[in-house]
Order: structure tokens, then C-alpha cells, then sequence
């Protein structure tokens, strides 16, 4: 059973400053998805990651897809407040199809100015 | 365009009610999701159709039917509810089942069940 987990769960930062987090999963997968969700809001997409070595970059955040050691993990540059949100990743369950998600946790980050 | 619209947004039901939630995207999208979110946890899939059928059923209970009539709608009806599937129901969208494509989500439909 694919299992995925996140930490820090939450995750309270001061502007400016940088900061990693990790996605962890228990199975073989090279599927890997960031989604960004607002208080009482939807899920936006980040970033779809499809290959082990696989770097996206979108302004302050940057993923990355480590299929061997099973890690992603998503880095934060340069902190700001809109940056405050949910942060989820979640896995693709290796020989379904697309949609079948299994998400982390989420880490809930508060930037602080 | 890439908006995936669901209503209603907020919806309260008794456990003898029955009731649908409806999702529409004119993306051209042939995959098309739900997923349940409870309060403070992640979302869990429910149900995918692929090209108007029902590609993965997640064990979720009768008492929850999904419906896809067309390309651009999906449907869930609901029926004899119980207070614990209060949640957010996140309807989503992507180009097919092909992994790699953007999965564009809606707002959501708060249901509180009483």
C-alpha cells in the first residue's frame, strides 16, 4: 500500500528566509505532484514531476523528484506572506492511472513578516 | 480557460435527503475526478471516469452515485447520507488519464449533513 508522508506538518517562517519540505513515499512511483490550497479554497497546481532527477522552478518554490531515495521535496526561497498556505504533495500509485492520487499530509506554512 | 466550475457551493442535507452535486469544465478534458476532503486532512479520491465511464471506484459506499451525462459534466448524487460524510467534494479535470497532465481542480462544495 502506497503510503505518503510529509513533515514538517507545519511550518511557520519569517520573510526572507529559506526553508525545505520533504514528501517521502513507501512504494515505486515517478509521479509526483505539488499542489498549493488556500484556507477554504481549492487545490492549485504546481508542479508535476514525471522523472527521477526532475527540477521545476516557479518563482520562489523549486521541486525536486528523487525516485530512488522516494523523496521530493519542495524549497522556498526568499520566504514572503502570500506564500502562506497548505502545501500537499501527492504520488501517483505506480501501475494505476492518472488520478489515482495518494496525498501527504499537508504542510500548513505561515509566513511571518 | 481552465476553470472546472462546481455547484452548489454550499449544501446542507438531512440524512433522509437526496441531493447531486454538479461539476462542468469546457477544457476538452475526458478525465474527470471527485475527491472528498475532510476538514484539516487531505483529499481522498472517490471516483474517476474516463471518456463518460466509470474508470476507478475507490470502495466508496452506495449511498454515493457518480453520474457523467456528457464530456463536460459530472455529477454526484447523493442519498441517505450520515453526519460523517460531512466534507468538502473537490470535482476535477484533466486532458485524459495519461500521467503528466495538469489535474485542474474546482472550488469544492461544502456539504454538512444533519
Amino acid at each position: 500500500e502506497l503510503k505518503v508522508e510529509q513533515n514538517p506538518l507545519f511550518l511557520s517562517m519569517q520573510e526572507g528566509k529559506n526553508y525545505t519540505i520533504y514528501c517521502n513515499y513507501s512504494t515505486t512511483s515517478d509521479r509526483l505532484y505539488w499542489y498549493r490550497q488556500d484556507p477554504g479554497k481549492s487545490l492549485e497546481s504546481l508542479f508535476v514531476l514525471l522523472s527521477n532527477g526532475a527540477v521545476k522552478q516557479e518563482g520562489r518554490l523549486m521541486a525536486s523528484l528523487d525516485t530512488k531515495a522516494r523523496l521530493s521535496t519542495l524549497h522556498i526561497t526568499a520566504a514572503v506572506h502570500d506564500l502562506s498556505a497548505t502545501y500537499f504533495c501527492a504520488v501517483g500509485n505506480y501501475g494505476g492511472s492518472q488520478g489515482n492520487l495518494i496525498f501527504g499530509k499537508g504542510t500548513k506554512l505561515s509566513v511571518k513578516p | 480557460d481552465t476553470e472546472v466550475t462546481q455547484t452548489p457551493k454550499h449544501l446542507v442535507m438531512g440524512m433522509t435527503n437526496k441531493k447531486s452535486l454538479k461539476c462542468e469544465q469546457h477544457m476538452g478534458h475526458r478525465a474527470m475526478y471527485w475527491y472528498k476532503q475532510k476538514a484539516k486532512k487531505p483529499p481522498e479520491l472517490m471516483f474517476v471516469y474516463s471518456y463518460e465511464k466509470l474508470s476507478i471506484n475507490e470502495s466508496v459506499p452506495s449511498r454515493f452515485s457518480p453520474e457523467c451525462p456528457n464530456s463536460s459534466l459530472l455529477n454526484l448524487h447523493l442519498h441517505a447520507l450520515q453526519p460523517e460524510d460531512s466534507a468538502l467534494y473537490l470535482c476535477a479535470s484533466s486532458q485524459d488519464l495519461k500521467w503528466g497532465n495538469t489535474i485542474y481542480f474546482g472550488e469544492g462544495s461544502w456539504l454538512t449533513v444533519v
